[in-house]
């Protein structure tokens, strides 16, 4: 079964440093990778995704993100925080194979809330 | 237009009553899905459909019960509320079933 890891609850930065987010996934067949964005009392909106082209992603809103096989890990980043980039961050998995339970079903991670400070 | 619309976004309910919420997508997509976010924010799928085609149903209890009269729309049915119903409820959509999904805006449930 597929699973993916957040580290870090809550990340803070100042406005224009290097935001990062962390996001490591198990899954036993290639994976597609996305990351959402949920501001208070909002839908999730999708900000990019991997899905086998280019390892290095580039999303919406100055956002990018790195597939790395070896180390399980598909990272957001940008390189300067806006105060408007302030909100929860959610890394998701989705297997590939057809056949078997866990194929279509989207798998979130615990969600990071990135602060933004002035 | 709002691609994936949910109603109503606010239900505050009595415990043991039964409620529907309806969701609509315009997107021509094949799959939609319902997931609930718990108060500590974690998004946790509970069904998804497929042409109509029931294709994923997690461990839900059978107070909630899923129908989609057609590709567009997958409405969610809750039986005899419990105070542990509480939950934002989101409905999504995606052209297959391997494709990025496209949320609605949620379903704020409030059980009393």
């Amino acid at each position: 079964a597929q699973s993916v890891t957040q580290l870090g609850s809550h990340v803070s930065v100042s406005e224009g440093a290097l935001v990062l987010l962390r996001c490591n996934y198990s899954s036993s067949v290639p994976p597609y990778l996305f990351w959402y964005v949920q501001y208070p009392n909002q839908g999730l909106q999708l900000l990019l995704k991997y899905t086998s082209a280019a390892t290095l992603v580039k999303g919406i809103n100055g956002f990018e993100a790195e597939f790395k096989k070896s180390e399980t890990s598909f990272h957001l980043t940008k390189p300067s925080a806006h105060m408007s980039d302030a909100a929860e961050y959610f890394c998701a998995v989705r297997t590939t194979n057809a056949g078997g339970t866990s194929y279509g079903k989207l798998t979130f991670g615990q969600g990071t809330i990135l602060t933004v400070h002035p | 237009d709002t691609a994936v619309s949910q109603t109503p976004k606010y239900l505050v309910t009595q415990m043991g009553n039964d409620k529907s919420i309806k969701c609509e997508q315009n997107l021509g997509h094949d799959t939609m899905y319902w997931y609930k976010q718990d108060s500590k924010k974690f998004l946790k799928i509970m069904f998804s459909y497929n042409n109509k085609e029931l294709i994923i149903n997690e461990t839900v209890p059978n107070r909630f019960s899923p129908k989609s009269p057609d590709k567009a729309h997958l409405n969610l049915h809750i039986n005899s509320l419990e105070l542990g119903d509480s939950a934002v409820y989101f409905c999504a959509s995606s052209l297959q079933q391997w494709a990025e999904a496209f949320f609605g805006q949620g379903t704020r449930l409030t059980v009393v």
